[in-house]
């Protein structure tokens, strides 16, 4: 059974950074694309960028709101997802999802871990 | 980027009864390589991620109900669920994944008349 597993948020302020880890489990993590998508409260759901695979280059791109603010990387030695988050602003407050990434579509969902950026 | 639109922002079914969101595109997702739309549904419910539902327009996620069903092209797409249950009262998001950045649609609500 697929697992993803978010750990990491919690209250930061305006400015500050935080990171974000995602643990993956029961597929190929080596082999998977992965993304983070993110729900600020009461708004819809927001692509925030993805990691391709080592043999890809582990590529990655990112949305324009947190281009040059956040970092994804991925260690496939420990199965984990990372999501470096800096410069942060009151507008990065959401639910920060972990997803695997099939040709851009998102097929098994962590639970999410919830980021607050309030002074 | 692609912008997408959803209608109508909310709607109330009784059960047993069909329902249908619709879902347009700023511009084609229609990749003319391998002629396949690259447009996803999602289900969300409270509490809980969002859950695939249908991706490349049609294909139904393995372990999803045969009442789900997408259908559309280019532009526009609809996702129909042919006889509302009590379990599908949630948000449904569409989303493009022909390129990045991939975008959502804002969500519609179905809720039981």
């Amino acid at each position: 059974e697929v697992q993803l597993v978010e750990s990491g948020g919690g209250l930061v302020k305006p400015g500050g950074s935080l990171r974000l880890s995602c643990a993956a489990s029961g597929f190929t993590f080596s082999s998977a694309w992965m993304s983070w998508v993110r729900r600020a409260p009461g708004k819809g759901l927001e692509w925030v960028g993805r990691i391709s695979t080592k043999s890809d280059h582990a590529t990655t791109h990112y949305a324009a709101p947190v281009k040059g603010r956040f970092t994804i990387s991925r260690d496939d030695s420990e199965n984990t997802l990372n999501l470096e988050m800096n410069s942060l602003k009151t507008e990065d407050t959401a639910v920060y999802y972990c997803v695997t990434d099939y040709w851009g579509s998102f097929n098994h969902w962590g639970q999410g871990t919830l980021v607050t950026v309030s002074s | 980027d692609i912008v997408m639109t959803q209608s109508p922002d909310s709607l109330a079914v009784s059960l047993g009864e069909r329902a249908t969101i619709n879902c347009k595109s700023s511009q084609s997702v229609l990749y003319s390589s391998n002629n396949k739309n690259n447009l996803a549904w999602y289900q969300q419910k409270p509490g809980q991620p969002p859950k695939l539902l249908i991706y490349w327009a049609s294909t139904r996620e393995s372990g999803v109900p045969d009442r789900f069903s997408g259908s559309g092209s280019g532009t526009d797409f609809a996702l129909t669920i042919s006889s509302l249950q009590a379990e599908d009262v949630a948000v449904y998001y569409c989303q493009q994944h022909y390129g990045s950045p991939f975008t959502f649609g804002p969500g519609t609500k179905v809720d039981i008349k």
